[in-house]
């Protein structure tokens, strides 16, 4: 069964702080990874996508990573800002369009 | 912000009744897929419209129905509404069904349903 396992479930840093968000899968075949932030009550939105040949990704202050051979990616985040609270959720897409979800891990930054 | 969007915002139902939810899928996007989110729990997937046909269902009953129109906006109904229900319903659209980094997914603000 195709599973995207995260953790921590949550998270709280001081601002200014950098974290890592972990993430293990057993989707297979493996298509691409994605990295999305959602903030309370709306929709997701994206931060990486990763295929398959890709170590490292990054957009601003968010680092993706992804060891294809162990299944697993991790999220970085660097300085974080206030605005960086929200829940971070990762996805793998596979071999159908159906993509299977993580339950998140939601990230409280105090001042 | 993406050209997702979705109506209502939110939405409050008793047990029993029926609902209608709406989506505008982004310009240029053909393909829309709707989700169940629960309190605390990632997206799970509902079923996907492609070219106004149904193209994939999650695992979700019978109750849980939907249509895409010639302009690629969606409906997601739900009937005999359950406590459970109770959920943000996201809908996402994107350029076509595929499983590339080219078919991602966009997604649209929710619809928070409240089931009494």
């Amino acid at each position: 069964k195709n599973q995207v396992e995260q953790s921590p479930q949550s998270l709280i840093i001081l601002e200014g702080k950098n974290c890592t968000l972990q993430c293990n899968y057993t989707v297979s075949p493996f298509s691409n990874l994605r990295w999305y932030k959602q903030d309370t009550g709306r929709g997701p939105v994206s931060l990486t996508i990763m295929t398959f040949s890709e170590n490292t990704k990054s957009n601003g202050r968010y680092t993706a990573t992804l060891d294809a051979d162990t299944k697993q990616s991790s999220l970085h985040i660097t300085a974080s800002q206030l605005s960086d609270s929200a829940s971070y959720i990762c996805v793998v897409v596979g071999g159908s369009y159906i993509p299977t979800f993580g339950r998140g891990t939601s990230l409280i930054v105090h001042p | 912000e993406t050209g997702v969007t979705q109506s209502p915002t939110h939405l409050i139902k008793t047990r029993g009744q029926q609902v209608t939810l709406r989506c505008s899928s982004q310009s240029g996007h053909n393909t829309v897929s709707w989700y169940q989110q629960a309190l605390g729990q990632g997206p799970q997937f509902i079923f996907q419209y492609y070219r106004e046909e149904e193209n994939g269902r999650g695992n979700f009953p019978p109750r849980f129905s939907g249509l895409q129109f010639p302009n690629y906006s969606s409906e997601l109904n739900v009937n005999a509404l359950e406590l459970d229900d109770s959920a943000l319903y996201l809908c996402a659209s994107s350029f076509r069904p595929g499983a590339e980094v080219g078919d991602e997914q966009f997604f649209g603000p929710g619809t928070r349903l409240t089931v009494l």
